[in-house]
């Protein structure tokens, strides 16, 4: 059975810092990994998907990269800013005739200003 | 704006009552799927419609049932509701095209549902 878990649970970093968030995940076989944000109360906005044939995506101060023979996944985010403030997700899909996606329980990020 | 869209917004029903959650999809997308995302943690995986037909379901009693439409957009009924049933209901869509989909999900803002 896939699982998923995102360490640490909640991380406070002052504006400007670069910063690692991560995903593991215990079943390799997967399609593709996707990172989300999540502001409070509200829906998820993709950010990176991650193909399991590719190391890595960029968009603009987002990096992802994806290990799928360790079971990982690291979202870099560069030069913190407050409007970074929210909870990001990553999800796997496991493959298969459906679209499903599981996902760990998010990172809490604070950025101070 | 990710052009999915969720009605009603929030919902307060009480415990054996039913309810009717609806999602309309981003046009092109064939696919909607519905997920629970309970308070702190991450949206768990309800079922899938693919072709107005169910298409993978998750660890949810029948009790959480759902439609597709021609336009593709969706319902997500929910009878006998209980008080863990309190939670906010997303709805995603996509293009899926079978197994080697690639496609991102798209999700929607969400319905907030209390269940007193």
């Amino acid at each position: 059975k896939q699982e998923v878990t995102q360490i640490p649970a909640a991380l406070s970093v002052p504006e400007g810092e670069n910063l690692v968030l991560n995903c593991s995940f215990t079943d390799s076989a997967i399609y593709n990994l996707q990172w989300f944000r999540q502001d409070p109360g509200k829906g998820l906005t993709s950010l990176l998907l991650i193909q399991s044939s590719q190391r890595e995506q960029t968009s603009g101060r987002l990096n992802a990269s994806l290990d799928k023979s360790s079971g990982r996944s690291t979202l870099y985010i560069a030069a913190s800013q407050p409007g970074d403030s929210a909870t990001y997700l990553c999800a796997v899909r496991p493959g298969g005739n459906t679209g499903k996606l599981i996902f760990g329980q998010g990172t809490t990020l604070q950025v101070k200003p | 704006e990710t052009g999915v869209t969720q009605s009603p917004t929030h919902l307060i029903k009480t415990r054996g009552q039913q309810v009717t959650l609806r999602c309309s999809s981003q046009s092109g997308h064939n696919t909607v799927s519905w997920y629970q995302q309970a308070l702190g943690q991450g949206p768990q995986f309800i079922f899938q419609y693919y072709r107005e037909e169910e298409n993978g379901r998750g660890n949810f009693p029948p009790r959480f049932s759902g439609l597709q439409f021609p336009n593709y957009s969706s319902e997500l009924n929910v009878n006998a509701l209980e008080l863990d049933d309190s939670a906010l209901y997303l709805c995603a869509s996509t293009r899926f095209s079978g197994p080697v989909s690639t496609d991102t999900q798209y999700f929607g803002p969400g319905t907030r549902l209390t269940v007193l």
